[in-house]
């Protein structure tokens, strides 16, 4: 299997512009999350779907970030406009069941706003 | 709402030597998962535990889970180079997601 892919894996933007991440779970996972990691505030959940669907995106920072999932295979993370204080790094992550099952990460996709 | 405290934040230990790494959780854990993660690399899932008590061993690394269910370690033997990194502890949150501590930052000198 190939895992959690997320493109791309380096973005380096200036502030203002649209920036659009994108995620493929690992096939027959039906639960997609997404995650930010900075040095300050750790591991965060932004916002996660089950069968297609948005659970919980009490997580997403502002209106400027969106996302969506059009099928089981495909979700999108954007912000519009950026900010130089959403630099970080943005992981997808992809579970077969919600609740208590494992997690298995994308590589991250590292976002600099300039 | 939960959280996870990690301690230490940041440990660096000689090549060959033991370690233990803690997650303390402020409410009872339903599902606690070590993650280990290299500098710019994604999160890899190291184990599970879910019963009070247990314990799980992958290669040299152990991890338990305390008969409360609010803490939890992860010991490493006569570690090597290729165990430094970030090690996570992530636990079930009451929605089906995860709730990371900040991580600890292991370095092991050769």
């Amino acid at each position: 299997d190939a895992g959690v892919i997320q493109s791309p894996r380096h973005e380096v933007t200036e502030m203002g512009q649209e920036v659009t991440l994108r995620c493929k779970p690992i096939s027959g996972h039906n639960s997609l999350f997404w995650y930010r990691q900075t040095m300050m505030r750790g591991l965060e959940l932004l916002i996660y779907f089950n069968n297609n669907v948005p659970i919980d995106d009490s997580g997403m920072p502002e209106d400027r970030f969106s996302a969506k999932m059009p099928n089981a295979s495909f979700s999108t993370l954007k912000i519009q406009p950026s900010e130089p204080r959403d630099s970080a790094v943005y992981f997808c992550a992809s579970s077969r069941l919600i609740g208590v099952d494992t997690q298995y990460f994308g590589p991250g996709t590292r976002l600099t706003v300039l | 709402s939960q959280e996870l405290e990690q301690s230490p934040q940041s440990l660096i230990v000689q090549e060959g030597k033991n370690l233990t790494i803690n997650c303390t959780s402020s409410k009872t854990l339903y599902g606690l998962y070590w993650y280990k993660q290299k500098y710019g690399e994604g999160l890899i899932f190291l184990m599970m535990l879910q019963k009070g008590g247990e314990e799980k061993s992958h290669e040299k690394i152990t991890a338990k889970l305390d008969e409360k269910k609010q803490q939890s370690s992860l010991h490493i033997t006569a570690s090597q180079p290729s165990h430094a990194g970030i090690y996570l502890c992530g636990a079930g949150g009451s929605q089906g997601n995860l709730i990371f501590g900040k991580g600890t930052k292991l370095s092991v000198k050769p």
